[in-house]
């Protein structure tokens, strides 16, 4: 079973900021927060993951709470190009990491 | 910079049948990783390739097998095929089984 939760939908305002949650109340110390988008009929793209500060990158911010258990992706100006499902997931970066566990992830909505 | 590319991208057998599905990983990446994806559920992680070794494997029956070529490209094989593995076939590549991994767009698999 995945080892995190997120809400099955979302909307948002073109051109606002998406801000999508993640709980994951039994991360490991070792455990990196991972988050992937999938876009209709793409494979999963890679887009931002952090251990316990905030890390920002050209697509996203991910932002993690002080005890870990919680963590949001910021899309700062989403487009229509954004609508996708959203997986956040917690593994290990280590070459044990192996297997990806993918729960149901968000699906975002970017309305014009 | 070619990303992970997967062929073919769409695919029809009948049931009984056999196939194979072909990944060539991410320039510099060495693991190859395979996933399942049946429509509107997120990837199961079928196993992982590393040093044309079977590495981890998640729950799916020996009808699946694969194989790992000397230059990292990967294969996916599976026989007796039934109606439940009409699906999306992901790979994804990393380097020495490291995250984050990369995916390709799939091939789609119908079985009639």
């Amino acid at each position: 079973d995945a080892k995190t939760t997120q809400p099955p939908s979302m909307d948002c305002a073109e051109g606002r900021a998406a801000n999508l949650p993640c709980n994951h109340s039994t991360i490991s110390g070792n455990e990196y927060v991972y988050w992937y988008r999938q876009i209709h009929s793409q494979g999963p793209q890679y887009i931002i993951h952090g251990l316990k500060n905030n890390e920002t990158n050209e697509m996203a911010s991910l932002i993690i709470t002080e005890d870990r258990k919680s963590s949001t992706l910021i899309l700062p100006h989403a487009t229509l190009r954004d609508t996708a499902v959203y997986y956040c997931i917690v593994r290990v970066m280590s070459n044990q990491g192996g297997k990806l566990i993918f729960g149901q992830g968000t699906e975002l909505s970017v309305k014009p | 910079d070619a990303g992970v590319t997967q062929s073919p991208t769409h695919l029809i057998k009948t049931r009984g049948q056999q196939v194979t599905l072909r990944c060539s990983p991410k320039s510099g990446h060495d693991t190859v990783s395979w996933y399942q994806q049946a429509l509107g559920q997120g990837p199961q992680f079928i196993f992982q390739y590393y040093e044309e070794e079977e590495r981890q494997r998640g729950n799916f029956p020996d009808r699946f097998s694969g194989h790992q070529f000397p230059n990292y490209s990967s294969e996916l094989n599976v026989n007796a095929l039934w109606l439940g593995d009409s699906a999306l076939y992901l790979c994804a590549s990393s380097p020495q089984g490291r995250q984050p991994q990369h995916f390709g767009d799939g091939t789609r698999l119908s079985i009639l």
